[in-house]
């Protein structure tokens, strides 16, 4: 149980395009999401915490306008980068978290974004 | 502020050698500590947590909040264990989970 999916697993775009990435619960309801950033070679870093039904807490230095969060269901969060450039180009991992006092982060696959 | 420090990219040991995975973090309050594994092109899962006091895979950790530190040991690495370790703390409220830059360990035959 607590598998956690996403899609695309990659994408490659144009600078300019956005990109939208889903994050999916597929077999529990996810309170909380979460949105993370790897560069090559380094840690994750956190992005934004996504409650669903309401707006995204951004980490600092994350641009929420340009990065678009939303967790409209208790199963679905989708990350939209807009207005891409090849410095987006990453690895964007979710995790979701069952909550009611479990608080294990269970993590998707990743999608790995080229912006060309 | 809140940060995890995994201080050697790379740990390389021979098979049924001791590994010990060093992570210290700065927080002024009780904070909860995490590993987590990465295996080659498989996800992020959790390894163990501090609260838990128990062993997985022949790991464990203890949290020395003298020291402040959560090292992660096993008395003898199997080659299975290669992997990226990561450390990683929260201070509660919505579980934000902060990420040391981890540590690959490449245990060799």
């Amino acid at each position: 149980g607590a598998v956690v999916s996403q899609h695309p697993s990659r994408v490659i775009c144009k600078s300019g395009t956005s990109v939208k990435i889903e994050c999916r619960s597929l077999d529990f309801q996810a309170t909380t999401m979460f949105w993370y950033r790897q560069f090559p070679k380094q840690s994750l870093m956190l992005m934004a915490t996504s409650n669903e039904g309401s707006k995204a807490t951004y980490e600092q230095g994350v641009e929420k306008d340009k990065f678009l969060i939303n967790h409209a269901s208790l199963t679905l969060s989708t990350l939209t980068v807009t207005s891409a450039h090849p410095e987006d180009s990453s690895f964007y991992i979710c995790s979701a978290i069952v909550g009611a006092g479990r608080d294990e982060q269970f993590f998707g696959p990743g999608t790995r974004l080229t912006v060309l | 502020a809140q940060r995890v420090t995994q201080p050697e990219k790379l740990l390389s040991v021979f098979k049924g050698a001791p590994v010990e995975l060093k992570c210290n973090y700065s927080y002024s309050g009780s904070p909860e500590l995490f590993w987590y594994v990465q295996y080659s092109r498989q996800r992020l899962q959790l390894l163990l947590r501090h609260i838990s006091r128990e062993s997985i895979k022949g790991f464990t950790a203890d949290l020395n909040k003298g020291e402040t530190s959560f090292h992660l040991k096993k008395p003898f690495a199997q080659e299975e264990d290669s992997a990226m370790y990561y450390c990683a703390l929260t201070t509660g409220g919505y579980n934000k989970l902060i990420f040391g830059a981890g540590t690959r360990l490449a245990v060799h035959p």
